[in-house]
């Protein structure tokens, strides 16, 4: 059973610029989460979907989005980036309902110059 | 809030010589506690769920225990390939999200 793909895998932009990141979830799962992940702040929250409805939210800006697909694929959007928004970008995918594991992507690394 | 702390934040054994990493948290109910294992550029791997106090769960050298506050990772005759960050979440019960507060890690080392 092929596992959580992202894609790009790295990523270098301009601050200022806006970026879209993609994840393919496990075959029937239907829940998807992204998680940013920094050397000073570990991983942190940044969205979950599930059936294409953001369940929940964390702590970031608006210029973080997502959104999910009919097929479960999500995407996550970062607009007018700061240096700050560097950082390795998770995806996990979940079944959504009666079981709680998340199994995670390689992630995509961005950094912003 | 729901809060994780990891100690140490590093550990260097040597080969064969057996220890334990912590995970203390603070959750309004816990629905699970997950270890992971992070490998330097890749993502996390799942490794354990355990749900309620006084279970265990066993892979291979590791062992995961749980309590009502506080977690633990037992590495039972540690080879260099168990070298990694291991990490440690919880997800709160309640309806409508399944997302995990993760602790910041304990990076291990496992000098041959």
């Amino acid at each position: 059973k092929a596992g959580v793909t992202q894609t790009p895998r790295y990523l270098i932009k301009t601050r200022g610029q806006q970026v879209t990141l993609s994840c393919s979830p496990i075959s029937g799962h239907r829940s998807v989460s992204w998680y940013q992940q920094t050397p000073g702040q570990g991983l942190q929250f940044l969205f979950e979907y599930f059936s294409e409805t953001q369940r929940n939210k964390g702590n970031f800006p608006g210029r973080f989005s997502g959104r999910q697909f009919s097929n479960s694929r999500s995407e996550m959007n970062v607009s007018t980036l700061e240096l700050g928004d560097s950082a390795l970008y998770l995806c996990a995918s979940s079944r959504g309902i009666s079981s709680y594991e998340q199994y995670f992507g390689p992630g995509t690394r961005l950094t912003v110059t | 809030e729901d809060q994780v702390t990891q100690s140490p934040e590093a550990l260097r054994l040597q080969e064969g010589e057996s220890s334990s990493l912590n995970c203390s948290y603070t959750v309004s109910g816990l629905r699970g506690l997950f270890w992971y294992r992070q490998d330097p550029g890749k993502g996390p791997e799942f490794l354990f769920t355990l749900y309620s106090a006084g279970e265990e769960k066993e892979k291979e050298r590791l062992k995961a225990t749980l309590t009502k506050k506080e977690s633990f990772l037992h590495i039972t005759a540690p080879k260099p390939e168990d070298s990694a960050t291991y990490l440690c979440a919880v997800q709160a019960s309640g309806a409508g999200s399944y997302q995990l507060t993760f602790g910041k890690g304990t990076k291990l080392s496992v000098i041959p």
